[in-house]
């Protein structure tokens, strides 16, 4: 089966800049997850869905940050404007089930904000 | 809340056996679970403890302490392969059911 596909891989934008990252999620899986991983700490969770709808945005900075997901299938995070510290790694994870312990990751997108 | 406290660095030979710790501050959690990383890579999937004890799975046992709150992950018969970033990462059973909490990650280093 194909997995959690992400794209683009590398993006590199200037602060104040708008970016935006794509992800399709492993088909059949209802939960989609974003999440943010500077370098050097372990993944942290931006935003779940359960198919098309928003179950935790919590730790979502919604001021800059938006993400949709209006099909149920694959998903889309914004950010507008960039800061230096949105510098980090967007990994896209879906699982079969929204209590699934197991997450599939995808390969991510590197964003480096200068 | 959720913190998960992870040793930064760990170094082992080729062939031997390592055990990285995870001791965790948590009001209540479904289970343990562990994941490992490629410097580059995406997270995958490794072991998951629901209950107290040891989970086997191939090279790979973890293990689960409630009442320690402490869990660890053993990789035997090491592998140059194995070296990589390993996170422990808990559910909470408060709130949204399978919101993941990821430890800070101990990075293995397999030497010849």
């Amino acid at each position: 089966e194909a997995g959690v596909a992400q794209s683009p891989r590398y993006k590199i934008i200037e602060k104040r800049q708008s970016v935006a990252f794509w992800c399709n999620p492993i088909s059949g899986h209802a939960t989609l997850y974003w999440y943010q991983q500077i370098l050097g700490q372990g993944p942290k969770l931006l935003i779940q869905f359960q198919n098309n709808g928003v179950v935790d945005d919590s730790q979502l900075p919604k001021d800059r940050f938006s993400a949709e997901r209006l099909k149920g299938v694959d998903s889309t995070l914004k950010i507008q404007p960039a800061k230096l510290e949105d510098s980090a790694v967007y990994l896209c994870a879906s699982s079969f089930r929204i209590v699934g312990h197991e997450q599939y990751f995808g390969p991510g997108t590197r964003l480096t904000v200068t | 809340g959720q913190s998960l406290e992870q040793p930064s660095e760990v170094t082992a030979v080729e062939g031997a056996i390592v055990q990285m710790n995870c001791t965790y501050q948590t009001s209540g959690f479904y289970g343990l679970s562990w994941y490992q990383q490629h410097d580059g890579g995406a997270p995958t999937f490794l072991s998951y403890n629901a209950l107290d004890g040891l989970e086997e799975t191939g090279r790979f046992s973890s293990f689960l302490s409630r009442s320690d709150s402490y869990g660890y992950l053993l990789l035997q018969e090491l592998q140059m392969k194995d070296s990589a970033s390993y996170f422990c990462a808990v559910r909470p059973n408060t709130g949204t059911a399978s919101k993941l909490t990821f430890g800070t990650g101990t990075r293995l280093q397999v030497t010849l």
